[in-house]
């Protein structure tokens, strides 16, 4: 059975710091994996997605593939009150149970 | 007006009862989608469908059923409702010619009394 781990959290992080966010699966012949962020309440809206291994950069958020350590994670620079919410790792339609992420003003 | 529509949204029912779950979508998309949430569970895949004549099980699916009427529509049964299917329901979409990013609904909240 296909898996996707992560730190349940919750992660509390200073306004303006970076928020590292970790997931790990265990499908080896993954090639898709996603980033959705949710708000308590509202459904799911993806951030980013990444294909090759290497880091993909979309504004303040770094996603970083490792397939080798079948790893994937999620950068925030200069967290900000607003990113507080669950981040879900997906890889295809397999999702981990989130992490939650608190800025802290 | 919403891509990905989800009725009801909230939703309260008896054990042993049968209820419809619907989802409709405008994005075009060719695959949909069911999973529910639990708390401290994440996301868990229950069906899903490629296209019209392809449906899936996914990792939960006993319990449940569904229909996919027409692309644009998928709907999920629990044929006699029981108290630990009680969660949030979402569908989602996803198409399969530009990636496997999945647009979701806003949700159905299911209480099974």
């Amino acid at each position: 059975q296909k898996e996707v781990e992560q730190n349940s959290g919750p992660l509390s992080v200073p306004e303006g710091a970076i928020a590292s966010l970790n997931c790990t699966y265990s499908d080896r012949g993954s090639q898709s994996f996603f980033w959705y962020r949710q708000y308590s309440g509202k459904s799911p809206e993806l951030i980013m997605f990444i294909y090759s291994n290497g880091d993909k950069e979309d504004g303040r958020f770094t996603a970083q593939l490792n397939k080798a350590s079948q790893y994937v994670s999620l950068l925030i620079r200069d967290s900000q009150p607003s990113d507080s919410a669950t981040y879900l790792c997906a890889v295809k339609e397999t999702f981990g149970t989130g992490t939650k992420l608190q800025v802290i003003p | 007006d919403a891509d990905v529509t989800q009725t009801p949204r909230n939703r309260i029912t008896k054990t042993g009862k049968r209820i419809m779950l619907e989802c409709s979508q405008t994005k075009g998309h060719d695959r949909m989608y069911w999973y529910r949430q639990d708390p401290g569970l994440g996301l868990r895949l229950i069906y899903y469908s490629f296209d019209v004549k392809d449906i899936n099980k996914g990792e939960i699916s006993d319990g449940y059923s569904v229909s996919r009427q027409a692309q644009a529509k998928f709907s999920l049964s629990l044929e006699s409702a029981i108290p630990n299917q009680t969660a949030l329901y979402f569908c989602a979409t996803s198409d399969a010619r530009v990636g496997e990013t999945q647009y979701f609904g806003p949700g159905t909240r299911l209480l099974v009394l």
